[in-house]
């Protein structure tokens, strides 16, 4: 069985405070590592789908790294802001290009102006 | 444009009505997938589809039946649904092709079940 960890579950942040979480995967057979902003209401959405162990990957104030020999990945965000707030999902890939895709419980993120 | 259509977006329905949820895409994604969001637990998978007629089991298959016919829709059958079923669902897709490691999940806009 192949388990996604995301931490913190939850997190309340100052509007313009810096902030990151993690998310952890098994290491073997790695393919892939998807992160997706989910806000409430809405579909998930793609931000960064990496492969390469110390990838970096930047949106905006959104960035993430990628260690895939460790099995992690963190999502950092730069100055929050209240539209910030949203779920925010990682999901490995194993097996290769078939592989299924298995998705974190995800970390929410509140940021009160 | 790009999407994936999920129908329909609410459903009431009553305990042992059999109902269906479709889900189509227009990307010509090999992968399909239904998930289920229930508050604390993320997304969970129910079953998963690697290409047409090929059906897998997720996490949460229990109570649910698929089918993947064509490639392009892949509806999530509730034969005698239950209050337990009652939940947010999700139906995404995306590539395999080789060469397309990059590619991510395009997810549908969700529908609410509730079983009375």
């Amino acid at each position: 069985i192949l388990n996604v960890e995301q931490s913190p579950q939850s997190l309340h942040v100052q509007e313009g405070d810096s902030t990151n979480f993690t998310c952890s995967f098994p290491s073997s057979n790695f393919y892939a590592l998807h992160w997706y902003r989910w806000e409430t209401a809405k579909s998930p959405e793609a931000l960064f789908v990496m492969t390469l162990n110390g990838d970096e990957k930047k949106k905006g104030r959104i960035s993430a790294t990628l260690n895939t020999k460790e099995g992690y990945s963190y999502l950092y965000i730069k100055g929050s802001q209240p539209e910030d707030s949203a779920t925010y999902l990682c999901a490995s890939k194993v097996g290769g290009s078939q592989g299924n895709l298995i998705f974190g419980k995800g970390t929410k993120l509140s940021v009160k102006p | 444009e790009a999407q994936v259509t999920q129908n329909p977006r609410y459903l009431i329905t009553v305990t042992g009505k059999k109902l269906t949820v479709t889900c189509s895409q227009n990307m010509n994604h090999e992968y399909m997938s239904w998930y289920r969001q229930d508050p604390g637990l993320g997304l969970r998978q129910i079953y998963y589809s690697m290409n047409v007629e090929v059906t897998d089991k997720g996490d949460v298959p229990e109570g649910y039946k698929v089918s993947r016919k064509e490639k392009r829709n892949f509806p999530l059958i509730l034969e005698s649904p239950s209050p337990n079923q009652t939940s947010l669902y999700f139906c995404a897709s995306s590539s395999l092709k080789q060469g397309r490691r990059y590619t991510e999940a395009f997810f549908g806009q969700g529908t609410r079940l509730t079983v009375v």
